[in-house]
């Protein structure tokens, strides 16, 4: 078993809609949790980190943490075209352990 | 500002050769970390270094190695290299070490045949 566990999708949806991109982790231990976007042949950028249970908004970003179920989110809001790459998501306790990524493609 | 810069971009080298990649981490940053990203594995943590100390290790054989020098620039290498190693090799800099702030570069494509 991974430590940080994604749906490698793909996952699609039109323009306009919101993008449901999730992530399960195995370390209790893990404090901090990251979203990364990578664009195809491209480095990975940080787009969000949360710390704390809840929500945490950012624009059309917005990152949930559950650390009972040990579940992080990342909803997009008003999809666009160039949100299409592949989202990864990491936990960092003692160690920094990276998801497979989910692969999103936004329709026109 | 510059930033994040990996030489070389592409290499190919073959089995049981040994391998060093560079990175030059944005000015005033003293945190370098590697990765390793894989079709099969994804992205893999291999090391962080901060100020020329080792800070912390990811679950690689000892092959891998690295090194920082006094202005922070930082060194992977790798040993006897195996068909496995082929991969994308990331370095990202942060000023103190913190995620939130890492930067990535844009990485070294290396193919062992």
């Amino acid at each position: 078993q991974k430590e940080v566990e994604q749906n490698s999708g793909p996952l699609s949806v039109p323009e306009g809609a919101i993008a449901s991109l999730n992530c399960t982790y195995s370390d209790r231990g893990s404090q901090s949790f990251f979203w990364y976007r990578q664009y195809s042949g491209k480095s990975p950028e940080l787009i969000m980190f949360i710390y704390s249970n809840g929500d945490k908004e950012d624009g059309r970003f917005t990152a949930q943490l559950n650390k009972a179920s040990q579940y992080v989110s990342l909803l997009i809001r008003d999809s666009q075209p160039s949100d299409s790459a592949t989202y990864l998501c990491a936990s960092f306790g003692n160690q920094f352990y990276f998801g497979t990524g989910t692969s999103l493609t936004v329709i026109p | 500002k510059a930033g994040v810069t990996q030489t070389p971009r592409y290499l190919i080298k073959t089995r049981g050769q040994q391998v060093t990649l560079s990175c030059s981490p944005i000015s005033g940053h003293r945190s370098v970390s590697w990765y390793q990203q894989t079709p099969g594995q994804g992205l893999q943590f291999l090391f962080e270094y901060f100020s020329e100390t080792q800070r912390n290790k990811g679950n690689f054989p000892g092959r891998f190695s690295g090194r920082q020098f006094s202005n922070s620039r930082s060194e992977m290498n790798v040993s006897t290299l195996e068909l496995g190693d082929s991969a994308l090799y990331l370095c990202a800099s942060s000023p103190d070490g913190n995620r939130e702030t890492q930067y990535f570069g844009p990485g070294t494509r290396l193919l062992v045949l």
